[in-house]
């Protein structure tokens, strides 16, 4: 299906966990984001790529890793995880540097 | 980090009632996007401005883009059940990648 998608939905996890958020859109845009969302934050930016093999920090990069080897994928690492890191995640896309942005649905990660 | 003022945090209004929200900035944007986000989902975009004064509408929704470029507004008229969600303003400054989120607006709609 056309679209981008986040896998898993939903994820379970203890603290000093490796987790992988995979992020994959079909559309070949150029920029892609991950984000987080918490309550009263809103949503705030980790990292971005503005292409292939070009990835850049947003605004709470600290304890997360991202790669961009294939313009359609964009995955998220979180190389130990955190409690504090139990959030909400969401990967987007954009075309051109527009700032319109297709979000996916989303992925719910706990961190025990 | 560059924050956006957007208000109300949230909003209990009446099917059919009009609606207002605003963002506000201390710093320049060179463009205002509005996102709704239904419960569940990620955020969708409503609207997309461009220049200053400029006003768009979508439907029952119309935004503006503030004279000054620090501010922008969001109106929904004559509600109806499914306009429930967060809306969420974001500015992008000229040549920025990235784009920097209000911290939404919550709206519920007694039928």
């Amino acid at each position: 299906d056309a679209g981008i998608t986040q896998s898993p939905r939903y994820k379970i996890t203890e603290t000093g966990r490796q987790v992988t958020l995979m992020c994959h859109q079909t559309w070949s845009h150029s920029y892609m984001f991950w984000y987080r969302q918490d309550l009263g934050h809103g949503l705030r930016l980790i990292y971005y790529s503005a292409a292939a093999d070009i990835t850049d920090k947003g605004e709470v990069p600290d304890g997360y890793v991202v790669s961009r080897s294939k313009t359609e994928n964009f995955p998220l690492t979180l190389e130990s995880a955190t409690r504090s890191q139990t959030s909400v995640y969401f990967c987007a896309s954009s075309e051109r540097n527009t700032g319109e942005l297709f979000f996916g649905e989303g992925s719910r990660l706990t961190v025990l | 980090g560059q924050q956006l003022n957007q208000s109300p945090q949230s909003m209990f209004i009446q099917e059919g009632e009009d609606v207002s929200m605003n963002c506000t900035s201390s710093s320049i944007f060179n463009t205002w996007l509005w996102y709704k986000q239904d419960p569940g989902e990620g955020p969708v975009l409503l609207i997309a401005l461009y220049k200053a004064g400029e006003l768009t509408s979508n439907g029952r929704l119309t935004a503006q883009f503030g004279i000054t470029r620090k501010d922008s507004f969001l109106n929904i008229s004559a509600s109806i059940p499914s306009d429930v969600g967060i809306y969420f303003c974001a500015g992008q400054y000229q040549g920025a990648q990235k784009l920097v989120f209000g911290q939404g607006t919550r709206l519920t709609i007694n039928p």
